[in-house]
């Protein structure tokens, strides 16, 4: 079964302090990797899409980049409206083209 | 360009109720899929449609339920609801084969009581 793993669970830094979120995923019949953004009580919000290993994409303060076994999203010098709930998601081939979604990284970034 | 509009927002169900959600979808798109997402967790897939009809389900009951329309907008239907069954239910529309990315709406909030 293919599956989608992140992880730290939730993650407390201060402003400035740079870290990474990680993502492991189900090699076999990986077509894409997505990062999305939720805010509470929110959809997800788009953020990258990776499609090979050693692609990276940027946008401001955020990173990501792809492995042939993970993702890592970057996230340098977080102010604290970078808070939020981070989703990574695959998309498989298949008759189906689903997005299977990790549980996803809770980012608190405090002042 | 309008984006993905899912409505309404919020929902209070009684256990055994029917509901049913809706969808419009991205301009451009032709597939939506529906996703249901608990408190803490990662959405999770329950079926998509494409071309009117049912392209794929996720681990859910008969009792789901859904619909496209030919302006490419749907509907999710949950029968005999279950106290389970509260959780954010989320839409994404997308072309066929997703690769131009998935594009969510805010979400219905569904509580069930």
């Amino acid at each position: 079964e293919d599956q989608v793993t992140q992880s730290p669970e939730a993650l407390r830094l201060q402003e400035g302090e740079s870290s990474s979120l990680n993502c492991s995923y189900t090699v076999s019949g990986l077509r894409g990797l997505f990062w999305y953004r939720q805010d509470p009580g929110k959809g997800p919000e788009f953020l990258f899409t990776l499609y090979s290993a050693g692609e990276e994409k940027e946008k401001e303060r955020l990173k990501a980049t792809l492995t042939k076994k993970e993702s890592f999203l970057h996230i340098t010098a977080p102010k604290p409206e970078d808070s939020a709930t981070y989703l990574c998601a695959g998309i498989y081939g298949g008759a189906t083209n689903k997005l299977i979604f990790g549980t996803g990284t809770l980012l608190a970034v405090q002042p | 360009e309008t984006g993905v509009t899912q409505s309404p927002t919020h929902l209070i169900k009684t256990r055994g109720q029917q509901v049913t959600l809706r969808c419009s979808s991205q301009s451009g798109h032709n597939t939506v899929s529906w996703y249901q997402q608990a408190l803490g967790q990662g959405p999770q897939f329950i079926f998509q449609y494409y071309r009117e009809e049912e392209n794929g389900r996720g681990n859910f009951p008969p009792r789901f339920s859904g619909l496209q329309f030919p302006n490419y907008s749907s509907e999710l239907n949950v029968n005999a609801l279950e106290l389970d069954d509260s959780a954010l239910y989320l839409c994404a529309s997308s072309s066929y084969t997703g690769i131009g990315g998935y594009t969510f709406g805010s979400g219905t909030r569904l509580t069930v009581v």
